[in-house]
């Protein structure tokens, strides 16, 4: 069955710009959604199909994706940014999340 | 607004059988893939299920084949998710989702929680 792989956690000091990768086998050809999930909130969309940002959603976030790793990048990080963040999508009849990131804001 | 509010949550013990309900209200419902997803505490998303517009169509993570099932009565504007030979690992916050298959999670509930134990 298919896969998502993220890193537990990602550090990044406030300013700089944080990426969050997701890796699936030939990820490049799906399509990629990502959430951000604060504590005792529910998740929130942030970028749909790999690159695209609902109204809303800074243009801080954006979305790529190449060949098997799909990336959440987030720019000019505030500390309003900590949050789990997990990436997702549908293969073969399955929706899939990643097991998620937690982004540290230092 | 789109609006999501689960129900039917609570304690009950391994082998135990709990219906989950969301009420939607603020989109066209009967036009919208609606899935349910579940979070254990401390833990990450896990999706659960899935059902097309028309209810003609449902997907289900591995996890549950074969002993939940989801449906929907769109005039109602009601999803539900029937959960049975429940399982301590079942336990977690299930949460009610606009979208799901190929859409994105556009919209979600605050959830509601089950808790399997005896």
């Amino acid at each position: 069955s298919y896969v998502l792989t993220q890193p537990p956690s990602v550090s990044v000091a406030p300013g700089n710009t944080a990426s969050i990768p997701c890796g699936g086998n030939n990820i490049g050809s799906k399509s990629v959604h990502w959430y951000q999930q604060k504590p005792g909130q529910a998740p929130v969309v942030v970028v749909y199909d790999t690159s695209d940002r609902p109204s809303g959603i800074p243009e801080r976030f954006s979305g790529s994706s190449s060949g098997d790793t799909a990336a959440l990048t987030i720019s000019r990080v505030e500390a309003g940014d900590e949050a789990d963040y997990y990436c997702h999508v549908w293969d073969r009849s399955s929706d899939l999340f990643g097991g998620g990131t937690k982004l540290t804001v230092l | 607004e789109v609006q999501l509010l689960e129900s039917g949550g609570g304690l009950v013990q391994p082998g135990g059988s709990l219906r989950l309900s969301c009420a939607a209200s603020g989109f066209s419902f009967g036009t919208y893939i609606m899935s349910w997803v579940r979070q254990a505490p401390g833990k990450g998303l896990e999706w659960v299920s899935a059902i097309s517009g028309s209810g003609g169509s449902t997907e289900y993570a591995d996890s549950v084949q074969g002993r939940f099932v989801i449906s929907r009565d769109n005039s109602k504007n009601m999803l539900y998710l029937q959960m049975n030979s429940l399982r301590v690992d079942d336990g977690a916050k299930y949460y009610c989702v606009k979208g799901g298959m190929v859409s994105p999670a556009w919209a979600w509930g605050q959830g509601t929680l089950v808790t399997v134990s005896s």
